[in-house]
């Protein structure tokens, strides 16, 4: 059974807070890694999909990195600000194309 | 940007009744899915599509069926409608070459 692991599950931080979640996922037959933003009442958005061993990848304040042998992600927010406050799903993918996600977390910046 | 669209938003509906849940993209993939949510809990597969006239079930087992006539519609249909059916239904499609699937805004049921 393939299970994806996120903690924590939920966050509240303050404004200007950096921070940073963990995606932990199985490592053999690894093809992808996937992570998601997720406004309330809104789809969720793909924020970056890995699938090299040691990637990094980086959009604005948010970066995230990837260790395919031990099977953990890190999803990094620099200087969190309100409009950063979502659900963040990782998924995992292996070579069938299907995505099993995670629970997610869910972070709550205040002002 | 990608445009996937689901209808209803929103649905309260009694017992027994037959609702088809709408999907629709306007980006020509071929691949189209359907995840099941229940609240606090991961995004399940129930269904899945290849292209036109495919159809498979997905992991999580589901009484709803679905259908892939048209390239860009995906809808999903509950012939009998029960209160273990309530749950959020999100559609997905995906880009071959990004490997990235893109998702509509879920359509929330609640069953009474």
């Amino acid at each position: 059974i393939l299970n994806v692991e996120q903690s924590p599950q939920s966050l509240h931080v303050q404004e200007g807070d950096s921070t940073n979640f963990t995606c932990s996922f199985p490592s053999s037959n690894f093809y992808a890694l996937h992570w998601y933003r997720w406004e309330t009442a809104k789809s969720p958005k793909a924020l970056f999909v890995m699938t090299l061993n040691g990637d990094e990848k980086k959009k604005g304040r948010i970066s995230a990195t990837l260790n395919t042998k031990e099977g953990y992600s890190y999803l990094y927010i620099k200087g969190s600000q309100p409009e950063d406050s979502a659900t963040y799903l990782c998924a995992f993918n292996d070579y069938t194309d299907k995505l099993i996600f995670g629970t997610g977390t869910r972070l709550q910046v205040f002002p | 940007e990608a445009d996937i669209y689901q209808t209803p938003r929103y649905l309260v509906i009694g017992t027994g009744k037959k609702i088809t849940l709408e999907c629709s993209q306007t980006m020509g993939h071929d691949k189209m899915y359907w995840y099941q949510q229940d609240p606090g809990m991961e995004l399940h597969l129930i269904h899945y599509s290849y292209g036109v006239n495919s159809t498979e079930k997905g992991d999580l087992s589901s009484e709803s069926t679905v259908s892939r006539i048209r390239t860009e519609h995906f809808p999903l249909t509950l012939e009998s409608a029960r209160p273990s059916h309530t749950s959020q239904y999100l559609c997905a499609s995906s880009d071959p070459y990004k490997e990235t699937q893109y998702f509509g805004p879920g359509t929330r049921l609640l069953v009474l």
